[in-house]
């Protein structure tokens, strides 16, 4: 199907483990973003990739790395994961990142570190 | 902190209600969208109200935008249980070189038959 889709939807992890989180869309957009959801803080943007090969930091970046070696993936790594991250994650797309350009999200994933 | 906030946190009514929710936000905008979320899904795109805008309409939802003020408000008209869902106002700043979105932390909203 088309749009923009995420993997796993539900991860249990332990404190230490590395975790990679998947977006895939399949839109061709330029633009995709990885945000976090926690109570009370609304998203919050972690990494943001303008194009292929292109990343850069959101509001939260500490703990994770970010690639996007071909346009339509976007992976999320944990890579030594912490309680403290214990959320849920949404990946998005938009065509350009112009100011006018509507983000298109993931159905999310749900992960809990114990 | 959240450049977007939220008022109020929480709102019950009933079908056939209106529903108003207020946002506002701390600096320069040049753009204020909301989105809807419903439960364990992702966000979606309502609508946007660019600065110079101060009303807009999209079916039975009504914009509002008073930047002297630094707020916006979403008005849903003749509500559904559908509607049922948290609402997210999301600011673009006039800072951000970029589409950079700002979400405040959400109005919960229940609609119940």
């Amino acid at each position: 199907d088309a749009g923009i889709t995420q993997s796993p939807r539900y991860k249990i992890t332990e404190t230490g483990r590395q975790v990679t989180l998947m977006c895939h869309q399949t839109w061709s957009h330029s633009y995709m973003f990885w945000y976090r959801q926690d109570l009370g803080h609304g998203l919050r943007l972690i990494y943001y990739s303008a194009a292929a090969d292109i990343t850069d930091k959101g509001e939260v970046p500490d703990g994770y790395v970010v690639s996007r070696s071909k346009t339509e993936n976007f992976p999320l790594t944990l890579e030594s994961a912490t309680r403290s991250q214990t959320s849920v994650y949404f990946c998005a797309s938009s065509f350009t990142g112009l100011s006018t350009d509507t983000q298109y999200f993931g159905p999310g994933t749900r992960l809990t570190v114990l | 902190s959240q450049q977007g906030e939220e008022d109020p946190q929480a709102l019950s009514i009933q079908e056939g209600e209106n529903a108003t929710m207020n946002c506002s936000y701390k600096t320069s905008i040049n753009n204020l969208q909301w989105y809807r979320q419903n439960s364990g899904r992702g966000l979606v795109h309502l609508i946007l109200i660019r600065s110079n805008e101060r009303e807009k309409h999209s079916g039975r939802l009504r914009v509002t935008l008073d930047t002297s003020k630094k707020s916006s408000s979403l008005l849903i008209t003749a509500s559904r249980a559908a509607d049922t869902a948290s609402y997210f106002c999301a600011t673009v700043m006039t800072t951000d070189s970029w589409g950079k979105l700002q979400f405040g932390a959400g109005t919960q909203v229940v609609v119940t038959p």
